[in-house]
């Protein structure tokens, strides 16, 4: 069965510095990996998605993160962090080709400080 | 509206009562799924459905019902609240080959 680890619920980062959001899993399959963001009090919102293509997968506000076979893990970055990306963001991990079985890590806030 | 819907966004209710969450769908996805977040914990799976009248139990189904008549709707019925489904709750739909969940706003059920 798959899982997923985010290292660090809470991280806090200076507005202008570099987001790394760490996310590992573990599948017995190829898996399909996501990153989904949730801002207070609304649903989650998916950021990027890698589904066997390129690696290094873009996303939307600037976010992108690369897949990595060998370390099973797919971390998320942003070279410049504003203050709207406050948020908190969940890793998942599907199996299937059609987006059922998803396993969401755990999540890890992220603050934004002035 | 188009999209994935919930209702009601917010609930209370006393703990031995039945409530019934519903989510409602527009694009016709065949699949559809309930969670519950909670701290610490992440999204945890309630029950899934791939279709109507075909559904199946995820992580954490106990005290938990669902139906699914019509392609597009799903509620979640918890029979008998207890303090312990104090959650926020979400409903996600996906189609096949879409490979990612499309999440509702949630609803957010506090039993006392």
């Amino acid at each position: 069965a798959q899982s997923v680890t985010q290292l660090g619920s809470h991280v806090s980062v200076s507005e202008g510095a570099l987001v790394l959001l760490r996310c590992n899993y573990s599948s017995s399959v190829p898996p399909y990996l996501f990153w989904y963001v949730q801002y207070p009090n609304q649903g989650l919102q998916l950021l990027l998605k890698y589904t066997s293509a390129a690696t290094l997968v873009k996303g939307i506000n600037g976010f992108e993160a690369e897949f990595k076979k060998s370390e099973t893990s797919f971390h998320l970055t942003k070279p410049s962090a504003h203050m709207s990306d406050a948020a908190e963001y969940f890793c998942a991990v599907s199996e299937g080709s059609y987006g059922q079985n998803f396993v969401f890590g755990p999540g890890t806030r992220l603050s934004v400080l002035p | 509206d188009a999209g994935i819907t919930q209702s009601p966004r917010y609930k209370i209710t006393e703990t031995g009562r039945q409530v019934t969450l519903m989510c409602h769908q527009t694009w016709s996805h065949s699949y559809m799924f309930w969670y519950r977040q909670d701290l610490g914990h992440g999204l945890r799976l309630i029950y899934y459905s791939a279709a109507a009248d075909i559904t199946d139990k995820g992580e954490v189904p106990d005290g938990y019902v669902v139906s699914r008549s019509k392609t597009e709707n799903f509620p979640l019925t918890l029979e008998s609240a207890t303090r312990s489904q104090t959650s926020v709750y979400f409903c996600a739909s996906t189609n096949r080959d879409s490979y990612e969940q499309y999440f509702g706003p949630g609803t957010r059920l506090t039993v006392t």
